[in-house]
């Protein structure tokens, strides 16, 4: 059975900081690997999606990698902002498709 | 603007009470799905839907139920078999499986009273 894990739980930075965020998985046979942001109370934002075959997807100051045979995939922020201190969850579908197995996140803080 | 709107924000259920949390896309997906979120437990998976009158029990149905009678709309309802049904509710919609990027709503709040 597929498992995600996200590691740190909480990561605290001070502005401007480049970070890495890190999340494994357990079965390396996987359609994509998606990334999302969340804010307090609020629902799930997509920031990135790395299909299989590739190894890396960049959007504005985000670089998210991905290598299958290890299990791993990195999401790389780039000068770190007071905006961007939200939980980021990374989620990989099941076998079948059918759902979005999700780690339970890391805990972002950039502070001012 | 092109999205999934998920109506109330919050929601206060009495005890034996049924309540239906509601999930409107515009994406033109034909996927969805209900996830709960617990604190410290991650996003776990209620009911998904792939296509129009059809949907499939998830981790955690016992106590729910759905509907897809249109493309666009899948009702999520919390019956009173649901002995703990304070969470965060969040609904998702895909262009067919979940190997196509998911979008989800702004999620609703749903207590017991």
């Amino acid at each position: 059975k597929q498992e995600v894990t996200q590691i740190p739980a909480a990561l605290s930075v001070p502005e401007g900081e480049n970070l890495v965020l890190n999340c494994s998985f357990t079965d390396s046979a996987i359609y994509n690997l998606q990334w999302f942001r969340q804010d307090p109370g609020k629902g799930l934002t997509s920031l990135l999606l790395i299909q299989s075959s590739q190894r890396e997807q960049t959007s504005g100051r985000l670089n998210a990698s991905l290598d299958k045979s290890s299990g791993r995939s990195t999401l790389y922020i780039a000068a770190s902002q007071p905006g961007d201190s939200a939980t980021y969850l990374c989620a990989v579908p099941n076998q079948a498709g059918t759902a979005l197995i999700f780690g339970k996140g890391t805990t972002l803080s950039v502070s001012s | 603007d092109g999205g999934i709107t998920q109506s109330p924000k919050y929601l206060f259920r009495k005890e034996g009470q049924n309540v239906t949390l509601s999930c409107e896309q515009n994406l033109n997906h034909d996927a969805m799905y209900w996830y709960r979120q617990d604190p410290g437990q991650g996003l776990r998976l209620i009911y998904y839907s792939q296509i129009v009158n059809d949907f499939q029990k998830g981790d955690i149905a016992e106590g729910y139920s759905v509907s897809r009678e249109k493309k666009e709309s899948f009702p999520l309802t919390v019956t009173s078999a649901q002995k703990n049904p304070t969470a965060f509710y969040l609904c998702a919609s895909s262009e067919q499986r979940f190997n196509t990027e998911a979008f989800f709503g702004q999620g609703t709040r749903l207590t017991v009273v």
